[in-house]
């Protein structure tokens, strides 16, 4: 059983469409997490939520928007996509009151 | 903010050898984890080994281990017995306790490569 599955793992796109990736994890952790690796591998946060509200949201554009329909899934919505916004986007989770994340495979985000 | 720097980009070490990978931060909090992860070619983040910032003992980890000086600000990985496996991107990552949503703020990055 994964922990935390991301789906799905490669998508290729061409610009200004709209895409969605999805997170599950079956963990029971109460935060999800959504962080972009970008082409040089810095690794940077987007979002958090836990259990279902926005706890976290940096300085992304709003073309991104995440949503969390139960605490178990985190997706994350990228609309009219641009070049720039290929990467690998990794999901993870964390229980309450404990610090170790567990991260999804992650999802290798390609606009052509 | 809180920031990490790895100044290593890349090293190599031989099989069966110990490396050390360097990192230090910056932060005015007192109450933080310290964390290293691994992630090879297959792309997964794993958790290598973390340091909780209150602790003075160093944590290891079976081969490996770690340099924690608070007042340095530096949390430098020791990797004993080197293996292929070992071959990875690691990331050094500060976690604040207090706020922030325990968000990661991770290093560039080493790149290390195991060798026969």
């Amino acid at each position: 059983d994964t922990a935390v599955s991301q789906t799905p793992k490669y998508l290729v796109t061409q610009m200004g469409n709209d895409k969605s990736i999805k997170c599950e994890q079956n963990l029971g952790h109460d935060t999800m997490y959504w962080y972009k690796q970008d082409s040089k591998k810095f690794l940077k946060i987007m979002f958090s939520y836990n259990n279902k509200e926005l706890i976290i949201n940096e300085t992304v554009p709003n073309r991104f928007s995440p949503k969390s329909p139960d605490k178990a899934h985190l997706n994350l919505h990228i609309n009219s996509l641009e070049l720039g916004d290929s990467a690998v986007y990794f999901c993870a989770s964390r229980p309450t009151g404990a610090y170790g994340y567990t991260f999804g495979s992650g999802t290798r985000l390609t606009v052509v | 903010a809180q920031t990490v720097t790895q100044s290593q980009p890349e090293m190599s070490v031989q099989e069966a050898e110990t490396v050390t990978l360097s990192c230090t931060y910056d932060t005015s909090e007192s109450n933080y984890y310290l964390f290293w992860y691994k992630q090879p070619p297959s792309r997964q983040m794993i958790l290598v080994i973390r340091q909780e910032a209150y602790k003075q003992q160093n944590a290891t980890e079976n081969r490996f281990s770690v340099n924690f000086q608070k007042a340095a600000k530096s949390f430098s990985l020791k990797i004993s017995d080197s293996q292929l496996g070992d071959t990875a991107m690691y990331f050094c990552a500060f976690m604040k306790l207090t706020g922030g949503g325990n968000k990661l703020t991770f290093g560039t990055g080493t790149q290390l490569k195991v060798e026969l």
